[in-house]
């Protein structure tokens, strides 16, 4: 089974829907991270957690909102869904004995019409 | 975020040529990693590096952290099919801003190595 799983794996929506994108993780690290992969532009940070009472903003938080409700879990949520949010996401986890060594999920497909 | 410099943006080589890429940076970074993603999976890390001027190989790939800490290159030597995807540099710098253990990703670089 994977260390770090994404649901959905696929999304389609429409502008001004709300949704949820969910990242639960099995490797026990303190450490949670949503990038956001757009073609040609790399991965871009979107927020991170440290710990489960601890969220913070990264590159690029507009219009995205998160929440740890456990430390195996981190959602990421878009409020009200614009087409330019239209991207590959992914979630990663890592543990503060060694913080550099991110382990990355499959990625969520969001496609906002 | 800092911003990394990927280069080059894509290779299309044939199996058994080596391969070099490399990142540079406006800033010091204290650790270089290099990732490869697949089709459709999540980036999967290769080789870390954590001191200016460490050399670090992982079979047939190696990879270097530079001397200003400013910039890191990868190579592949004799590449093969699987070879392909997309590779990243990322950075990462301590202290300073909350934001100072988050990754910073280079742009990628998309190889493909024909038979």
């Amino acid at each position: 089974d994977a260390d770090v799983t994404q649901t959905p794996r696929n999304r389609i929506t429409k502008t001004g829907k709300r949704i949820m994108l969910e990242c639960s993780q099995t490797k026990g690290h303190d450490r949670m991270y949503w990038y956001r992969q757009d073609p040609g532009l790399g991965l871009r940070l979107i927020y991170y957690s440290f710990d489960v009472k601890d969220i913070n903003k990264g590159e690029i938080s507009d219009g995205y909102s998160v929440s740890r409700q456990a430390q195996a879990k981190f959602s990421l949520s878009l409020e009200s869904a614009i087409p330019n949010q239209t991207a590959l996401y992914f979630c990663a986890t890592s543990d503060s004995r060694l913080t550099e060594t991110q382990y990355f999920g499959p990625g969520t497909r969001l496609l906002v019409l | 975020g800092q911003q990394l410099n990927q280069s080059p943006q894509s290779m299309f080589i044939q199996e058994g040529e080596d391969v070099s890429m490399n990142c540079t940076s406006s800033s010091i970074f204290n650790t270089w990693l290099w990732y490869k993603q697949d089709p459709g999976e999540g980036p999967v890390l290769l080789i870390a590096l954590y001191k200016a001027g460490e050399l670090t190989s992982n079979g047939r790939l190696t990879a270097q952290f530079g001397i200003t800490r400013k910039d890191s290159f990868l190579n592949i030597s004799a590449s093969i099919p699987s070879d392909v995807g997309i590779y990243f540099c990322a950075g990462q710098s301590r202290g300073g801003s909350n934001s100072g253990y988050a990754l910073n990703f280079g742009k990628g670089t998309s190889l493909l190595v024909t038979p």
